[in-house]
């Protein structure tokens, strides 16, 4: 099993929908999520980070974590074009000695 | 000014070649990385610094040697490049040895092995 498992895609989402990005972790002891994003040819930014259970808003992104089923999503509302890039979840490990990512999900926002 | 910075952007070169890639940060980090990011967009720790201590040497050949001659710099040395190790590595930093999970990422350099 991989240490942090997301669908590949890639996700086809209308302008203006809901786009949703999964993404599950193996280490139960993990505290700390993270969602980066990664334009095509370009460097890993960070957009979100969550460390409690629950949703976490910010702008049109919504990260929801539950700890108890070792998943955490991205949410995007009003999809636009330029949300088109490669999601890649992240989770420090329980022992908080490294970032462990995700291979990413690949969105792209049709007009 | 270039928070995280990487040469070269690209290379190309043959099998058995040695190569390096340099990486300078100017935010004041303590903490420095190295990851590979395959084909498949796996993005994977290979090294980590903290103000040029090596606090994280993953599973990688030891052909691939980091060094950190300050906690601004850190360097990765390949000898006898295989096909395999194509990949875009990427450098990174954090404030301390990834206290808020923010790692800032330098532009990345794509290594083509032929």
């Amino acid at each position: 099993q991989k240490e942090v498992e997301q669908n590949s895609g890639p996700l086809s989402v209308p302008e203006g929908a809901i786009a949703s990005l999964n993404c599950t972790y193996s280490d139960r002891g993990s505290q700390s999520f993270f969602w980066y994003r990664q334009y095509s040819g370009k460097s890993p930014e960070l957009i979100m980070s969550i460390y409690s259970n629950g949703d976490k808003e910010d702008g049109r992104f919504t990260a929801q974590l539950n700890k108890a089923s070792q998943y955490v999503s991205l949410l995007i509302r009003d999809s636009q074009p330029s949300d088109s890039a490669t999601y890649l979840c992240a989770v420090m490990t329980s022992s908080a000695s490294k970032i462990i990512f995700g291979s990413g999900t690949r969105l792209s926002i049709r007009p | 000014d270039t928070a995280v910075s990487q040469t070269p952007k690209y290379l190309v070169t043959q099998m058995g070649n040695d190569k390096s890639i340099k990486c300078e940060q100017n935010l004041g980090h303590d903490t420095m990385y190295w990851y590979k990011q395959d084909s498949k967009k796996f993005l994977k720790i290979m090294f980590s610094y903290n103000n040029k201590e090596l606090i994280i040497n993953e599973t990688v050949p030891n052909r691939f040697s980091p060094k950190s001659p300050d906690k601004a710099h850190l360097n990765l040395h390949i000898n006898s490049l295989e096909l395999g190790d194509s990949a875009v590595y990427f450098c990174a930093s954090s404030g301390q040895a990834y206290s808020t999970g923010e790692l800032f990422f330098g532009e990345g350099s794509r290594l083509t092995v032929l």
